[in-house]
């Protein structure tokens, strides 16, 4: 079965320090892999998605970056980050015309 | 632009049936899916139509209508662990999976 891995669970980062989240999915290959982050209350806003290695695509201007080295690994980077980066931050993966399924999330708070 | 709309809140009692609409309007639309998260964790997905109609699974019913534009997530037998926020989210294009989401409706199950 497919599993999807995220890490870390929680974050606390000084303002303008670098970012780096990963994201991991076994059990299948070529998947499509996302990144959306969620404000408190608030629905998921998607911020990249990648349909194969080295493709990257962004859904809005921001102070972030994704890349995807390997073709199950996901990474999310800033490299200095704002307070307005705070967030719930999400992965999820999907094979095409199947339901997209959800990492267990990052809270990352900027202080 | 693209937007959904759903309730933000709805209160229901235990053993009673709970609708929760969302209207739509985007560029492209390959589908309607349901996802359910409860308070700090992630979405998971519950329903998924690209068909007009009633797709059944347990307790939980979805609905499409396309030419409204219109869906709904209809749950029965509310049982306490309904209790969660959630989410519409369109299918916006078939190739890369992408899905834009709703701001989410909380239901609250009162014993």
């Amino acid at each position: 079965s497919q599993t999807i891995h995220q890490w870390p669970a929680t974050l606390v980062q000084p303002v303008g320090s670098p970012l780096s989240l990963e994201c991991t999915v076994e059990g299948t290959s070529n998947p499509n892999l996302y990144w959306y982050r969620q404000a408190a209350g608030r629905g998921l806003q998607l911020l990249f998605y990648s349909v194969g290695i080295g493709q990257i695509s962004s859904e809005v201007p921001q102070n972030l970056s994704a890349s995807r080295p390997q073709d199950r690994q996901f990474i999310l980077s800033s490299k200095k980050l704002l307070l307005s980066d705070s967030g719930f931050y999400l992965c999820a993966w999907a094979r095409s015309n199947q339901p997209q399924h959800f990492g267990d999330g990052t809270r990352l708070s900027i202080l | 632009g693209q937007s959904l709309e759903q309730p933000s809140e709805v209160t229901a009692v235990e053993g009673a049936i709970v609708q929760i609409n969302c209207t739509y309007q985007t560029s492209g639309f390959y589908g309607l899916s349901w996802y359910q998260q409860h308070d700090g964790g992630a979405p998971t997905f519950l329903s998924y139509n690209a068909l007009d109609g009633l797709e059944e699974t347990g307790r939980f019913s979805s609905f499409l209508s396309r030419s409204d534009s219109y869906g709904y997530l209809l749950l029965q037998e509310l049982q306490m662990k309904d209790s969660a926020s959630y989410f519409c989210a369109v299918k916006a294009s078939g190739n890369t999976g992408k899905l834009i989401f709703g701001q989410g409706t909380t239901l609250q199950v009162k014993p």
